[in-house]
């Protein structure tokens, strides 16, 4: 089993719209978690990292965790063209660092 | 700020060379890693550094693959002799502290012909 577990898309939305990125992760020792966004031929840029159960904002984007059923999900309000990249989620357990696969996302005009 | 440096950003060498990529983190970061990244997959990690220390190494093919932070800030790693399949982004990242966020650097695509 994965340790972060991602569905690859590709994931369309259009634009304006909210899209959902979804992340599982196997260990529930697992402590903490960050979305990375990574436009084609880029190296990983940091959107958002959380600790604690719930909720997290930062301006358009959205963490959530939920440690009982291991998922960390990234909201992306009113999505923009710009946004079209892969999306990373990353689990730290014991400063051990688990990357998934990336979901594809791609925002429409 | 100076976000993580990398150099080359490009390299294309024949099997069996030596090459070699340089890394600069930010500054103040005593974490730095080093992580190997194939198309359409996550990063995966080679080495973590804490201070001059690796603390973790158990991904590197030690037989062809090293790496240095000397003086614990730059760190070099080397890949001689390089194959084929070591084709790859090569990722570098630091960090404040252990388990924080991680930045990455540009990276260093290479192509082994």
């Amino acid at each position: 089993q994965k340790e972060v577990e991602q569905n690859s898309g590709p994931l369309s939305v259009p634009e304006g719209a909210i899209a959902s990125l979804n992340c599982t992760y196997s260990d529930r020792g697992s402590q903490s978690f960050f979305w990375y966004r990574q436009y084609s031929g880029k190296s990983p840029e940091l959107i958002m990292f959380i600790y604690s159960n719930g909720d997290k904002e930062d301006g358009r984007f959205t963490a959530q965790l939920n440690k009982a059923s291991q998922y960390v999900s990234l909201l992306i309000r009113d999505s923009q063209p710009s946004d079209s990249a892969t999306y990373l989620c990353a689990v730290n357990r014991g400063n051990q660092f688990y990357f998934g696969t990336g979901t594809s996302l791609t925002v429409i005009p | 700020e100076a976000g993580v440096v990398q150099s080359p950003r490009y390299k294309i060498i024949e099997k069996k060379q030596p090459v070699a990529f340089w890394c600069n983190p930010i500054s103040g970061h005593n974490t730095l890693y080093w992580y190997l990244q194939n198309l359409g997959q996550g990063p995966e990690l080679l080495i973590r550094y804490e201070n001059e220390e690796a603390v973790d190494d158990s991904q590197l093919p030690k037989d062809r693959f090293s790496a240095e932070r000397l003086k614990g800030v730059d760190s070099t790693l080397k890949i001689q002799p390089a194959e084929l399949g070591d084709s790859a982004v090569y990722l570098c990242a630091s960090s404040l502290t252990r388990g924080g966020e991680q930045y990455f650097g540009p990276g260093t695509r290479l192509t082994v012909t």
